[in-house]
């Protein structure tokens, strides 16, 4: 599977637009960019994930650059409680998530 | 909302000591995986699952760490005898099929004195 380069941190102020950027440059034809997310003492959550174009459902948007090497999360309005690890991941298929260390989010009243 | 139940969310013993977690998927769910996540990383997946059957194990420490799911429904993981650098958070997921997202529990917090 490809790697995914994450910046290690961000901030963002509540009610702002969360943009977490992730760089997947070896990615193949045939993978999918995965976003979960971990809230501190939870397991991870699902958040969404696209091969090509780009995806948004109730949770957040992913915009994947033409290219298809590097794509962004977007929360559209955070709230205190998307303060949490957010983890992108380039995968073949669901069930083989390779975890890096994450972007860790925090949302700033 | 239905969730994976883990037991017990909190776990101390000593090293050398056996130790057990418990898992209940999401009813229907046929895949099952147990994750093993260190302070400050990523979760590391240890075992999967489909059904009763062992799909990968391939990181699993099997001298020490063994994994069932007799009948293809609730899990058990097991480490023994349990070592210092076990302590961890130990997570179970499940989803429907191997192809669909996967549904987390809260995980059992290890330390091991």
């Amino acid at each position: 599977d490809a790697k995914t380069t994450q910046p290690p941190s961000m901030d963002c102020a509540e009610g702002r637009a969360a943009n977490l950027p992730c760089n997947h440059s070896t990615i193949s034809g045939n993978e999918y960019v995965y976003w979960y997310r971990q809230i501190h003492s939870q397991g991870p959550q699902y958040i969404i994930h696209g091969l090509k174009n780009n995806e948004t459902n109730e949770m957040a948007s992913l915009i994947i650059t033409e290219d298809r090497k590097s794509s962004t999360l977007i929360l559209p309005h955070a709230t205190l409680r998307d303060t949490a690890v957010y983890y992108c991941i380039v995968t073949m298929g669901a069930q083989k998530l390779v975890f890096g260390q994450g972007t860790r989010l925090t949302i700033n009243p | 909302e239905a969730e994976v139940a883990q037991s017990p969310r909190y776990k101390i013993t000593e090293k050398s000591q056996a130790v057990a977690f418990w898992c209940d998927p999401i009813s229907g769910h046929a895949t099952l995986y147990w994750y093993r996540q260190i302070l400050g990383q990523g979760p590391e997946l240890l075992v999967q699952f489909q059904d009763e059957s062992v799909v990968d194990d391939s990181q699993l420490p099997k001298d020490r760490f063994s994994a069932e799911r007799l009948k293809g429904v609730d899990s058990t993981l097991k480490i023994q005898p349990a070592e210092l650098g076990d302590s961890a958070m130990y997570l179970c997921a499940s989803s429907f099929e191997r192809t669909d997202e996967q549904y987390f529990g809260p995980g059992t917090r290890l330390t091991v004195t």
